[in-house]
């Protein structure tokens, strides 16, 4: 069955203690990663795709990296607008399937 | 470039009656997709049209429709309510679908009392 979890389902964090955010999925046919962004009362922003095993993509603060089975969304001395619910999702070849997210809280 | 553009904003409904969402796409996407966000479930995928087509569907009762116009333009129906359609709906845009990025509206808070 194909699914998409994200871990830890909520984090906080000091302002500039970097953490690391897990995407893991099981879908066959890998056609790419995406990550998104967040806020309350918003729609998702797109942040990155990542799309082969090795892959790293950053963003200011951020640097995603994808393995066989999981991504990580690296956080480098993070700040208070860092706060959001970061959503990782894969496209299989019906549909895409999101994780619950990651909400995130970055306490000046 | 204007963004994804969703209309309502907010829609407070009765039990039983039906409701109809707008999604505008960005200017040359073809393709969109409409998603339920709940609290406890997260995005969940709908279905998505593409060149006013739907390609694929997901999981959801029949009372969820769609269409898409010529100009890319879509609406999403839902017919006799229910007080577990209360939720956030989001369309997305991409140029052509499939695995590419898909860029998201606002969202339109639906809540059925």
């Amino acid at each position: 069955e194909d699914q998409v979890t994200q871990s830890p389902e909520a984090l906080r964090l000091q302002e500039g203690e970097s953490s690391s955010l897990n995407c893991s999925y099981t879908v066959s046919g890998l056609r790419g990663l995406f990550w998104y962004r967040q806020d309350p009362g918003k729609g998702p922003e797109f942040l990155f795709t990542l799309y082969s095993a090795g892959e790293e993509k950053e963003k200011e603060r951020l640097k995603a990296t994808l393995t066989k089975k999981e991504s990580f969304l690296h956080i480098t001395a993070p700040k208070p607008e860092d706060s959001a619910t970061y959503l990782c999702a894969v496209p299989t070849q019906n549909q895409f399937y999101f994780g619950t997210g990651t909400s995130l809280t970055v306490i000046p | 470039k204007a963004g994804v553009t969703q209309t309502p904003r907010y829609l407070i409904k009765t039990r039983g009656q039906q409701v109809t969402l707008s999604c505008s796409p960005i200017s040359g996407h073809r393709s969109v997709s409409w998603y339920q966000q709940t609290p406890g479930q997260g995005l969940q995928f709908l279905f998505e049209y593409f060149s006013e087509t739907q390609r694929n569907k997901g999981n959801f009762p029949g009372r969820f429709s769609g269409r898409q116009f010529s100009n890319s333009r879509s609406e999403m129906n839902v017919s006799t309510l229910e007080l577990g359609d209360s939720a956030l709906y989001l369309c997305a845009s991409s140029f052509v679908g499939e695995n590419t990025e898909a860029f998201f509206g606002q969202g339109t808070r639906l809540t059925v009392v």
